[in-house]
């Protein structure tokens, strides 16, 4: 059974200090990764992907990817508590066509 | 604007009725998937399609069915087999390109 495992949490940082959420991986055939944000009682809503060893930055948000030890991050600066919510991380498989497999997520509270 | 739509929003079934939850999307994609999500819980896949007129099981398909007769719709039925239905829905897509899933805004159905 192919995993993809995360705290569940809650993760709990005052405002303004760096969030630091992490997803280990089974399948070392996983070539991309994606990290959803789910809101209480909503939808998944996808903030950022990476297929590439190293890190990727968006804004206040950035995914850090290590192949080697199969291991993907997701750090969050400047939190703020309007990002408390739960973070879903999924891979894609080579085989697996478009289907991507998910962690349990990790649930983020960022206290004022 | 492209999207994926899940009719209706809240759902409440009474024993032994069978119900149909609906998904659309006008987003050209091929694969459509079918979540359920428990309070507190990661997402569960019930049943995908990668083609119209093909679909296979998920990890708990026992009390649901699906058709893909059309590429936009992926609908799901709780049939009375399924003795706890209650949770949240969630209906996505994707395409050949490595962007994840697109999920709709999701259907929460109730067991009254």
């Amino acid at each position: 059974q192919k995993e993809v495992e995360q705290n569940s949490g809650p993760l709990s940082v005052p405002e303004g200090a760096i969030a630091s959420l992490n997803c280990t991986y089974s399948d070392r055939g996983s070539q991309s990764f994606f990290w959803y944000r789910q809101y209480s009682g909503k939808s998944p809503e996808l903030i950022m992907f990476i297929y590439s060893n190293g890190d990727k930055e968006d804004g206040r948000f950035t995914a850090q990817l290590n192949k080697a030890s199969q291991y993907v991050s997701l750090l969050i600066r400047d939190s703020q508590p309007s990002d408390s919510a739960t973070y879903l991380c999924a891979s894609k498989a080579p085989n697996a066509g478009n289907m991507l497999t998910f962690g349990g997520g990790t649930r983020l509270m960022v206290k004022p | 604007d492209g999207g994926i739509t899940q009719s209706p929003k809240y759902l409440f079934r009474k024993e032994g009725q069978n119900v149909t939850l609906s998904c659309e999307q006008n987003l050209n994609h091929d694969a459509m998937y079918w979540y359920r999500q428990d309070p507190g819980q990661g997402l569960r896949l019930i049943y995908y399609s990668q083609i119209v007129n093909d679909f296979q099981k998920g990890d708990i398909a026992e009390g649901y069915s699906v058709s893909r007769e059309k590429k936009e719709s992926f609908p799901l039925t709780v049939t009375s087999a399924q003795k706890n239905p209650t949770a949240f829905y969630l209906c996505a897509s994707s395409s050949g390109q490595a962007y994840g899933y697109t999920f709709g805004s999701g259907t929460r159905l109730t067991v009254v």
